[in-house]
């Protein structure tokens, strides 16, 4: 079964630029998350959708940072402007029930 | 806000197990303990999850106290590939349960 796919793995910009990030999750799976993980930290939610919807987007910077789920599928995290803190590895996780999620290995995101 | 409490470092023995203990006093009746390990450079990797009672995988055993105010994860063997970052998540699995993230415990396993 293939995982989860994200890309892409690393990313260097300079602080004010724009990013996007692109996942694949695992095919049928409703349940899709983005996940920021700062050096030394653990994950911390950015937002979860259900199918195409957005169940959850409380910790997303809505200033700056914005995902889309077309068609239920693929999603995209973009972040415009982007700023030195946004330094941190990207995660998408994906699940069909809810129970069990399985993420990507991430994007590393360097803003400079 | 932290739901769980883990020690921030421990190290195990290869070929020893590893008991991971993780504390979660305000764990509410339909929330499950769930744990996660992280190997570097990787995303996080289900381990397993219970309720109230004990379970058992392949990779792991998950052992929780008849309070359910805290519970240990053990690692029957440990191997070198077992070194990660473990972490302790407890989930409401009605609605729409996200998996909250804390430190975790970084385990190196030795030789």
């Amino acid at each position: 079964e293939a995982g989860v796919a994200q890309s892409p793995r690393y990313k260097i910009i300079e602080k004010r630029q724009s990013v996007a990030f692109w996942c694949n999750p695992i095919s049928g799976h409703a349940t899709l998350y983005w996940y920021q993980q700062i050096l030394g930290q653990g994950p911390k939610l950015l937002i979860q959708f259900q199918n195409n919807g957005v169940v959850d987007d409380s910790q997303l910077p809505k200033d700056r940072f914005s995902a889309e789920r077309l068609k239920g599928v693929d999603s995209t995290l973009k972040i415009q402007p982007a700023k030195l803190e946004d330094s941190a590895v990207y995660l998408c996780a994906s699940s069909l029930d809810r129970i069990e999620a399985f993420f990507g290995q991430g994007t590393r995101l360097t803003v400079v | 806000d932290a739901k769980t409490t883990q020690p921030t470092s421990m190290d195990c023995a290869e070929g020893r197990a590893a008991n991971l203990p993780c504390n979660h006093s305000t764990i509410s009746g339909n929330e499950y303990v769930y744990w996660y390990r992280q190997i570097h450079s990787q995303g996080p990797q289900y381990i397993i999850h219970g309720l109230k009672n004990n379970e058992t995988n392949e990779m792991a055993s998950l052992i929780i106290t008849e309070d359910r105010k805290s519970s240990t994860l053990i690692l029957p063997h440990a191997t070198l590939r077992d070194t990660a970052v473990y972490y302790c998540i407890v989930r409401g699995v009605d609605s729409w349960g996200k998996f909250q993230f804390g430190a975790g415990t970084q385990v190196v396993v030795t030789p």
